[in-house]
């Protein structure tokens, strides 16, 4: 069965500082990969997504940057991060194709200070 | 592309009653369109999904119906229980994406 995994879990980093998180699926081959961010409260806002390796689609124009070194890794970093960075950054996945469930990692809670 | 509207954003009902959750999309081509459960804290959890070839679904205590000719779609739960208690969220896909409503925060007091 896939399976998704998202680290770290939580983190709390300074302005300014830089952001990875990382996230890979296993069990399935040639995913759709996906970036989302919710903030407190809030819906579920789509920052990139990626039908394969080395293509990103960007949603949203922000300090934050995607990359897909591997077919099932799926990368967001930062090179400074600002304080409405922060919130709860969901990976996902999904069968590539159309009209198909997305899956979303257990999320990593991130704190800008 | 893709837009999804979702109401109410709050809604609450005693325990025992139903509860219906309602979506608007814009574009005639989506063809999938499944709910979500998110729990505080939580990621958001697949609870149905209908594809646009059937009108209605259900699960247990759970139901969707899909109108095509008037683009909406709704999520019904009956006897609802305590444990209903989160944030729904409706979803419309694109080419390669799904279009997320805004979420209705339940409630469900005992």
């Amino acid at each position: 069965s896939q399976t998704i995994h998202q680290w770290p879990a939580t983190l709390v980093q300074p302005v300014g500082s830089p952001l990875s998180l990382e996230c890979t699926v296993e069990g399935t081959s040639n995913p759709n990969l996906y970036w989302y961010r919710q903030a407190a409260g809030r819906g579920l806002q789509l920052l990139f997504y990626s039908v394969g390796i080395g293509q990103i689609s960007s949603e949203v124009p922000q300090n934050l940057s995607a990359s897909r070194p591997q077919d099932r890794q799926f990368i967001l970093s930062s090179k400074k991060l600002l304080l409405s960075d922060s919130g709860f950054y969901l990976c996902a996945w999904s069968v590539l194709g159309a009209g198909n469930t997305i899956y979303f990692g257990e999320g990593s809670w991130l704190t800008v200070v | 592309g893709e837009n999804v509207e979702q109401h109410p954003s709050t809604l609450s009902v005693q325990e025992g009653d139903s509860a219906v959750i309602k979506c608007t999309y814009s574009d005639s081509a989506s063809n999938y369109f499944p709910w979500y459960k998110q729990e505080l804290g939580k990621r958001p959890q697949l609870i149905i999904d209908i594809r646009s070839n059937v009108g209605e679904k259900k699960d247990q205590r759970i139901a969707v119906t899909l109108n095509k000719t008037a683009k909406h779609f709704s999520l019904h739960i009956t006897e609802t229980q305590p444990e209903d208690s989160a944030v729904y969220f409706c979803a419309a896909n694109g080419a390669n994406n799904l279009f997320f409503g805004t979420g209705t925060r339940l409630t469900v007091i005992p």
